[in-house]
């Protein structure tokens, strides 16, 4: 079983809300990530965290907050957004070994009014 | 500008075999992987080579790697109109927590029947 899930599959928001996205997955995984993707880009890294802490912060706006629950769980706190935030943001996992290969999960395409 | 170069786009006829082109700069990288999006979707993972191989290949897939001109490439056999998408090449690079991605630009394959 290769999946990570992510919810919700949408989600629209205004610049005053505060929404979060979630991100699980069940290989075991000890690394986690967050990604932005604009339309017609590649994905751009955000956050890393391996063994459940931040590992890798690409000097990302704060009206993004990430966190890891538990090994399984990482979620993506949105505050404060602006429309040019309007992304797909995708989550992905890696099992942290030599062999590092990441696996994406469907991604939650945000729209900020 | 990006590291990792790709083509923008691609047309074939079904049947045809489809040969998608990538640079990198990195020497040092370990690992270079190829993943697929369709429209609306993530990114799934396709298949990986390591830096001390020359080729590999899986089913319809064959990844071919020039480690001296930092050269990659995909090539699908037997195109069908479900190959079209944009396939991204991605390189690895080790930092902090583990292989972090590097990603071309993507190519869109456009299959025609």
């Amino acid at each position: 079983d290769t999946e990570v899930t992510q919810t919700p599959k949408h989600l629209v928001m205004g610049m005053t809300n505060k929404k979060s996205l979630k991100c699980e997955q069940h290989m075991g995984h000890r690394a986690m990530y967050w990604y932005k993707q604009k339309a017609k880009k590649p994905p751009e890294l955000m956050f890393v965290y391996s063994y459940e802490k931040l590992s890798i912060n690409e000097s990302v706006p704060s009206r993004f907050s990430p966190e890891c629950p538990n090994s399984s769980l990482l979620n993506l706190h949105l505050h404060a957004l602006q429309p040019e935030d309007s992304a797909l943001y995708l989550c992905a996992s890696s099992s942290g070994g030599a062999a590092d290969t990441q696996y994406f999960g469907p991604g939650t395409r945000l729209t900020v009014l | 500008g990006e590291d990792v170069e790709q083509s923008l786009f691609l047309s074939v006829r079904e049947g045809d075999s489809s040969v998608i082109n990538c640079t990198y700069t990195d020497s040092s990288s370990t690992y270079l992987y190829w993943y697929k999006q369709e429209p609306g979707a993530g990114l799934q993972l396709l298949t990986y080579i390591f830096s001390n191989m020359d080729m590999k290949q899986d089913q319809r897939l064959t990844v071919l790697l020039n480690k001296k001109d930092k050269h990659l490439s995909l090539r699908i056999a037997d195109t069908q109109t479900g190959d079209s998408a944009i396939y991204f090449c991605a390189e690895a690079r080790w930092r902090n927590a583990g292989n972090m991605l590097t990603f071309g630009g993507g190519t869109r394959l456009m299959v025609k029947p």
